[in-house]
């Protein structure tokens, strides 16, 4: 069975970067599968941000391209968010994801999520 | 904003139907791209519901049943149930933004 764990900070500074990890268990990250990162702000609804593959082709939302990097680590079985100069408009639950397609496709297996908070 | 809306929420007694509307635009569902939709209880992550426009996951009830037409879609669920409270999300793929979009989300309430 296909699951998936993040992980990182809960709490991160404003103009500071947040980091955060999503391990992979049950399934190979180097099957034919994207993997993703998405976002709930606090009563709010969802948002792609971020998709990658594990030859490295990545696709990022336009509005966060300059801040943004996601990327993939095999031999560990897991892929990873950097977002940048984070202000309180990034305090949101982040969500990792397994999807068939870069940007054009469904998410099908979604880790529990994790909560991270910007402020001082 | 969404450029998929939904309305904020739809209520209906135990047995009833009740219908969910995502209404896009020529960008998104009006193109042609796939609606999929998703369950999302207090507290917990997105499950799949519905993908590509009209399927069911393995273990999703079939009292949920997916539609598209034109630039909308809608997710209907047959014989309410009290464990269907819960938040409902529309998604598809918008060529304007160049990104996959979520509606702005419907809560079903059971009376």
């Amino acid at each position: 069975q296909v699951q998936l764990q993040e992980s990182g900070p809960g709490l991160v500074t404003p103009s500071e970067t947040l980091s955060l990890t999503c391990t992979v268990s049950g399934y190979s990250i180097k099957n034919d599968n994207y993997w993703a990162w998405i976002r709930q702000s606090p009563g709010k609804g969802l948002e792609w941000i971020a998709s990658v593959y594990h030859s490295g082709r990545r696709a990022y939302h336009p509005s966060l391209t300059s801040r943004i990097s996601i990327s993939v680590d095999t031999s560990k079985n897991l892929f990873s968010l950097n977002l940048t100069s984070v202000t309180a408009a990034d305090t949101a639950v982040y969500f990792c994801a397994r999807t068939l397609g870069l940007v054009i496709n469904y998410f099908d297996y979604w880790g529990q999520g994790t909560l991270v908070t910007v402020s001082s | 904003q969404s450029v998929l809306t939904q309305p904020s929420s739809v209520s209906g007694a135990p047995g009833q139907r009740v219908t969910i509307s995502c209404n896009g635009s020529s960008s998104n569902i009006g193109a042609g791209y796939d609606v999929h939709w998703y369950q999302q209880l207090p507290g917990t992550a997105p499950k799949l519901l519905i993908y590509v426009n009209k399927n069911r996951p393995s273990g999703v009830p079939a009292r949920f049943s997916g539609s598209k037409s034109g630039t909308s879609a809608a997710l209907a669920i047959t014989g309410l149930q009290v464990e269907d409270e819960a938040d409902y999300y529309c998604q598809s793929y918008d060529s304007g933004l160049s990104a996959s979009v979520f509606g702005s989300g419907t809560m079903v309430t059971v009376l």
